[in-house]
């Protein structure tokens, strides 16, 4: 079954104990992405990776790192979480190209006290 | 301004309603757009892709207005199923970047 997994699906942590989400996909998609969100703001996007060892910043990236070293996973780091990291992360992926389609992962919500 | 902006609504229609959502876009680079459906902060579902000339998937009628810079989706006889949350997105051309407008809620009622 074609799917983007995320794990953990849900994260209660303290501030500043570094964490990795992981995101891995079965589709042999060259393209991935990190998002969050967060109530009356909507999705945003965080990081994105057009290949192995491409990434590039999105519109919150403050934070957080991303790494792809292999074409099939593409981890969440947060090196130091702090309350406002508080948020519902998904993972997305899609093949290169035009108008192709993103799928998303199920989700991990994270509560940083 | 937001980049990209839709009505929270909720939109509370009865079964078997047409109703119709817009979602305007400030940056008139965009290229690509799409609608989403979110259903209780699951993840987005892809409904439909929006193409120049407008497209049809069954009682779903997606529209781009460029000189006006919006996109539009009717969904015709509602079911209740068909209660959720609508994202528009918007995608710059030769990026990787999408922006999400924040959802548009729709209630179908018995």
């Amino acid at each position: 079954e074609a799917q983007v997994t995320q794990n953990p699906r849900y994260l209660i942590t303290v501030t500043g104990k570094k964490l990795t989400v992981t995101c891995s996909q079965n589709m042999n998609h060259e393209y991935m992405s990190w998002y969050r969100q967060d109530p009356g703001l909507g999705l945003r996007q965080i990081y994105y990776s057009m290949n192995v060892e491409v990434t590039d910043k999105g519109d919150v990236p403050e934070g957080y790192k991303v790494s792809r070293k292999e074409k099939r996973n593409f981890p969440l780091i947060l090196e130091s979480p702090s309350p406002n990291q508080t948020s519902l992360y998904f993972c997305a992926s899609r093949r290169a190209g035009g108008r192709e389609t993103q799928y998303f992962g199920p989700g991990t919500r994270l509560l940083v006290l | 301004r937001k980049e990209v902006e839709q009505d929270p609504g909720p939109f509370n229609v009865p079964e078997g309603a047409t109703v119709a959502f817009n979602c305007t876009y400030s940056n008139s680079a965009s290229q690509s757009f799409f609608w989403y459906r979110q259903d209780c902060r699951k993840e987005p579902k892809l409904l439909m892709s929006v193409y120049s000339s407008g497209n049809e998937d069954g009682r779903f009628t997606a529209q781009l207005n460029r000189a006006s810079q919006y996109i539009s989706l009717l969904i015709r006889d509602s079911k209740l199923s068909d209660s959720a949350t609508y994202l528009c997105v918007a995608n710059l051309p030769g990026t990787y970047k999408y922006i999400f407008g924040t959802g548009t809620r729709l209630k179908v009622l018995a």
